[in-house]
């Protein structure tokens, strides 16, 4: 199976702030990496496939980059709404496998 | 509108079963691939199993091989999930996912599996 690791696996930011989270695989994805974003108690929302491509309604401070094993998800000015946990998610294996998330909170 | 909803879960004894059913509306369901993905308590997301269009693919995650079963129903609008032999590491809870052009674009609530004594 394809192991995903996230990091950091937290992280403290304030609002207005730029972040970076990054996701590496264990072996090559292409670009078929997605990004989640789940708040307390409710499920998973698609922020971003395809490495860089944005989910129609995500605000545009969303992006991402990256190739082969290594991407990010950037959050250009973090909003008081963007404090949530983030999973990277590999769809190149039929076997999809998660990140083990990234949960970014209020400084 | 889309909408997926689970229901099935509850409280089962260890090596006990369990059938977690989804129902879809709102778009043409049998056009869709559909995945079950859990998560534990105060854990990450953990993708479980996927099923294709006319349900002649199917895949599981190792950790439930063997135990689980994903079927669907395509003139019900529907995807289940059969699960046998649960363990207390089963306890999460699962969701179904509307899977498009790899990404799982729609996520029901989820319904909550219990495995306890």
């Amino acid at each position: 199976d394809i192991q995903m690791t996230q990091s950091p696996s937290s992280l403290s930011a304030s609002v207005g702030d730029r972040v970076t989270i990054t996701c590496r695989a264990s072996q090559s994805i292409s670009s078929y990496l997605n990004w989640y974003q789940q708040k307390p108690g409710k499920p998973p929302k698609v922020l971003i496939y395809a490495t860089s491509s944005l989910q129609s309604g995500v605000p545009s401070r969303f992006s991402g980059s990256g190739s082969g094993t290594d991407f990010t998800l950037t959050i250009s000015s973090l909003q008081p709404e963007d404090f949530a946990t983030y999973y990277c998610q590999q769809s190149y294996s039929t076997l999809r496998t998660f990140g083990q998330g990234t949960k970014l909170e209020i400084k | 509108e889309v909408q997926l909803v689970e229901s099935g879960g509850g409280l089962v004894q260890p090596g006990g079963s369990l059938r977690l059913s989804c129902e879809a509306s709102g778009f043409t369901f049998s056009s869709y691939e559909m995945n079950w993905v859990r998560q534990a308590p105060g854990k990450g997301l953990e993708w479980v199993s996927y099923i294709s269009y006319s349900g002649s693919l199917i895949y599981y995650a190792d950790s439930v091989k063997g135990r689980f079963t994903i079927s669907r129903d395509n003139a019900k609008n529907s995807v289940h999930l059969h699960m046998n032999s649960l363990r207390a590491e089963d306890t999460a809870v699962y969701y179904c996912a509307r899977e498009e052009l790899e990404v799982f674009d729609y996520w029901g609530q989820g319904t909550l599996v219990t495995v306890s004594s």
